[in-house]
């Protein structure tokens, strides 16, 4: 069965970075994107960006280009997404959810990692 | 603010009929399939609506998606108190490359 386990939670303090990993099993993983949305506390979604785990291929929301880098390795099967320069607005629940380029559509997501960002 | 438009809040009794509207733009649901999602405190999304009223296995049909120009809804029949959760809608944008969401709809069951 397909599954995407996620890295557990993190602080990190204003300016820092964080690398959350999202580790695929149960399908092929260079067959399907993978897109990365997070939930600040209490609000509502928000897409960061998209992967293609086959090609590398990365295509990110402006609001994070300049920020987000998102990566893959094919021989643990995981995506990473780091986000840089951390503001306290971007704590929250980083989902990764299995999908395809171009449509809204995933059938699976990780558990979530929550980043938590403060001095 | 967000780039598609939903209530923040819905309501209604066991077995009511509730509609949730998501409205958006040209660029947006107006040539680009809506996807509806459901999310429960603490937990992830889940899908209800694929690709504007197509309901994944598992999905009761008293759930049901429509789409007309630029606004999708989508519709619950048959109230239950565990529907009560927070709704989105959700689509590609063409313009902005990327997808859009709604601010989500907090959907209470009295």
């Amino acid at each position: 069965q397909v599954q995407l386990v996620q890295s557990g939670a993190e602080v990190k303090k204003p300016g820092a970075s964080v690398k959350v990993s999202c580790k695929a099993s149960g399908y092929t993983f260079t067959s399907q994107y993978m897109h990365w949305v997070r939930q600040a506390p209490g609000q509502g979604l928000e897409w960061m960006g998209i992967i293609n785990p086959g090609g590398g291929y990365t295509n990110y929301a402006q609001k994070f280009q300049g920020r987000v880098t998102m990566t893959r390795d094919t021989s643990t099967n995981t995506v990473y997404m780091e986000l840089s320069s951390l503001r306290s607005e971007d704590t929250a629940v980083y989902y990764c959810a299995r999908g395809i380029s171009g449509y809204a559509e995933w059938e699976y997501w990780g558990q979530g990692t929550l980043v938590t960002v403060s001095s | 603010q967000s780039v598609l438009t939903q209530p923040p809040s819905a309501s209604g009794t066991p077995g009511q009929r509730v509609s949730i509207s998501c409205s958006g733009s040209s660029s947006n649901i107006g040539i680009n399939f809506v996807y509806w999602y459901r999310q429960f405190p603490g937990t992830a999304p889940k899908p209800l609506i694929y690709r504007n009223n197509q309901r994944p296995s598992g999905v009761p049909d008293r759930f049901s998606g429509s789409k007309s120009g630029t606004s999708a809804s989508l519709a619950i029949s048959g109230l239950r108190s565990e529907d009560e959760a927070d709704y989105y809608c959700a689509v590609w944008d063409d313009s902005l490359n990327g997808v859009v969401f709604g601010g989500g709809t907090k959907l209470t069951v009295l």
